[in-house]
């Protein structure tokens, strides 16, 4: 397997722009995580699918950011407008049964906003 | 408080030493992570436990369910172990609270 497949690696946006970020996870897994790494603040989830449905968006910063599952080998983060503080490494990881299966990371997008 | 706490922040060893790397939670779990990130950025599982504990090849990981504490070890410690070990608690609602991270640093 491919394992969870996130595109771009890389993204330098201005200030502003739209940013998507894509995630394609491991086929047969039922939950997807998006995921935000920063110095500051370490890892952090930003939202979750089960079967393709938003299950917790709460630690989704604000309503500049969305994500999307319309099927189940396809997710997307969407950022509009971006600014400077979205600068971080986002990954995408997913899993089969979340409590009892360890989780699988994308290689994650650096995103870096001027 | 952190809701994760891990111990040390940063680790320095000499190649083959035997390495320890402590976790203490303050939540309730429903299981326990241990990951690995390498300098170029990637995150790798190593563990899932809910108790007891479990080995792979130099690594073990053990976990206190009474105590909320557990233990990362490393066996014959290798220039290649060197890395950011994150440990992770799974909760009720799904989601994963992250520790900080340890950054270890082996030397030949």
């Amino acid at each position: 397997d491919a394992g969870v497949i996130q595109s771009p690696r890389h993204e330098v946006t201005e200030m502003g722009q739209e940013v998507t970020l894509r995630c394609k996870p491991i086929s047969g897994h039922n939950s997807l995580f998006w995921y935000r790494q920063t110095m500051m603040r370490g890892l952090e989830l930003l939202i979750y699918f089960n079967n393709n449905v938003p299950i917790d968006d709460s630690g989704m910063p604000e309503d500049r950011f969305s994500a999307k599952m319309p099927n189940a080998s396809f997710s997307t983060l969407k950022i509009q407008p971006s600014e400077p503080r979205d600068s971080a490494v986002y990954f995408c990881a997913s899993t089969w049964e979340f409590y009892n299966s360890p989780l699988h990371f994308g290689n994650g997008t650096r995103l870096t906003v001027t | 408080k952190n809701e994760v706490e891990q111990s040390p922040q940063n680790l320095t060893a000499q190649e083959g030493e035997f390495i320890t790397i402590n976790c203490s939670y303050s939540v309730g779990i429903s299981a326990l992570h241990w990951l690995q990130q390498h300098p170029g950025g990637g995150i790798v599982s190593l563990f899932m436990l809910s108790s007891g504990k479990k080995k792979h090849g130099r690594l073990i990981a053990t976990i206190n369910i009474q105590e909320k504490h557990s233990s990362l070890h490393i066996t014959a410690s290798h220039p290649r172990d060197s890395a950011v070990y994150i440990c992770a608690v799974g909760g009720s609602q799904g989601n994963l609270i992250f520790g900080k991270g340890t950054k270890l640093s082996v030397k030949p």
